[in-house]
């Protein structure tokens, strides 16, 4: 099976732009979570989707948001970009019950806000 | 809450010697563990789960962990390093909603 795949893997931005970022999950997998990571805040959670719906929300301000396809894939989008909005985003994805939890992550997208 | 501590930001290890890396989590509930790795610009991997049953774990590459409920510990190990087991390791848990709460990362060195 193929793995998680995210588009673009590298993004340069200016503050105050939008973003947009994709994650196309294993094939199968209903769920696709998100999950921010940089070197002063660690890895933390944004949201997951799960057939469609938000099941999840982590405390991230409302600039973040997220949405799912039918097919599975997911999309974030950043409104109003800031400096502290740089860093590794990754998208995971899993089967999404409470027997299945382990998730699998993509390669990433850097961004990059300038 | 569920939280995770790793100890140690940074360990390093000659080649051919013992990995540790060492995990504590706290979970109200039965706790679903995870540990991932994650090398220079990649996403993470899993590299093992303890979700109920046996308490030794064994992953990918080598590694293994053991479930300790009374430590509240799940440590990695990997009894002979390699060059190419540098990176850095993430222990996470579950939560009851399933999203994962991550430790803040060991980096693994490995010298020749």
């Amino acid at each position: 099976k193929a793995g998680v795949t995210q588009t673009p893997r590298y993004l340069i931005k200016t503050r105050g732009q939008q973003v947009t970022l994709s994650c196309s999950p294993i094939s199968g997998h209903r769920s696709v979570s998100w999950y921010q990571q940089t070197p002063g805040q660690g890895l933390q959670f944004l949201f997951e989707y799960f057939s469609e719906t938000q099941r999840n929300k982590g405390n991230f301000p409302g600039r973040f948001s997220g949405r799912q396809f039918s097919n599975s894939r997911s999309e974030m989008n950043v409104s109003t970009l800031e400096l502290g909005d740089s860093a590794l985003y990754l998208c995971a994805s899993s089967l999404g019950g409470q027997g299945n939890r382990e998730q699998y992550f993509g390669p990433g997208t850097r961004l990059t806000v300038t | 809450a569920q939280s995770v501590t790793q100890l140690g930001s940074h360990v390093s290890v000659s080649e051919g010697a013992l990995v540790l890396l060492r995990c504590n989590y706290s979970s109200s509930v039965p706790p679903y563990l995870f540990w991932y790795v994650q090398y220079p610009n990649q996403g993470l991997q899993l590299l093992l789960k303890y979700t109920t049953g046996a308490t030794l774990v064994k992953g990918i590459n080598g590694f293994e962990a053991e479930f300790k409920k009374s430590e509240t510990s799940f440590h990695l190990t990997k009894p002979s390093a390699h060059m190419s087991d540098a990176a850095e390791y993430f222990c996470a848990v579950s939560d009851p909603t399933l999203k994962l709460i991550f430790g803040q990362g060991t980096e693994l060195s490995v010298k020749p």
